[in-house]
């Protein structure tokens, strides 16, 4: 059984430009969810997405959007990076039917990005 | 709205020394609980969970119980080994809405030989 990928594993950009990150689910998962972990913190919730559908969005500005496809996949984009930006972006993925706060998050191994 | 707060680190031990890593929790609801586990350069790691009061949770010789009457659930080992060195963080997911985490700032375990 495939867990859950992430790519690229690390990028550089410049404040202003744009990202867009990816992520594949563990196997038999419908739903995604984003977490943004800046340096010594624990993870914060960005989004989650059950069935292509945005399920859920935590304290982050417009500027962080995403998408999920029908074979579950994800992608989170960010727009107008600031150097603030600079974190390591997790993926879980869960089986949960959007809905189940009593399922476990798989989590990939994420992508550190650095924002100059 | 929710939280949760663990004991600050960094926290150095000895091998075979007994460990406790403290977390307690702010919750409309009754959450799930969760211990994961974060080692160096790697995404995080389910250690183990709770899903509702006095139910303990277990893994790799680490334990922890859901107890709703002092908010907590506290990480204990009764005797650590180096490879336990990592950053442990606790978390909770409350019902309703969006399945989301919610982590406390991590405690990071130094185990020494």
């Amino acid at each position: 059984e495939t867990g859950v990928t992430q790519s690229p594993t690390h990028l550089i950009k410049t404040r202003g430009q744009q990202v867009t990150l990816r992520c594949s689910s563990q196997s038999g998962h419908n739903t995604v969810s984003w977490y943004q972990q800046a340096l010594g913190q624990g993870p914060q919730f960005i989004f989650q997405y059950y069935r292509e559908e945005e399920n859920g969005r935590g304290n982050f500005p417009p500027r962080f959007s995403g998408l999920q496809f029908p074979n579950y996949s994800s992608e989170l984009n960010v727009n107008a990076l600031e150097l603030d930006d600079s974190a390591l972006y997790l993926c879980a993925s869960s089986p949960a039917g959007g809905g189940g706060y009593q399922e476990t998050q798989y989590f990939g191994p994420g992508t550190r990005l650095l924002v100059l | 709205g929710d939280s949760v707060t663990q004991m600050e680190g960094p926290v150095t031990l000895s091998e075979e020394a007994f460990l406790t890593i403290n977390c307690t929790y702010t919750a409309t609801g009754y959450p799930s609980l969760f211990w994961y586990v974060q080692y160096p350069g790697e995404g995080l790691q389910l250690l183990l969970k709770a899903t509702k009061a006095d139910d303990k949770g277990s893994n790799k010789g680490f334990e922890a119980t859901y107890r709703k009457e002092t908010t907590s659930f506290h990480l204990e080992k009764g005797s650590v080994q180096v490879s336990d060195s990592a950053v442990y963080f606790c978390a909770l997911s409350d019902r309703g809405g969006a399945q989301k985490l919610v982590f406390g700032q991590g405690t990071r375990l130094t185990i020494n030989p």
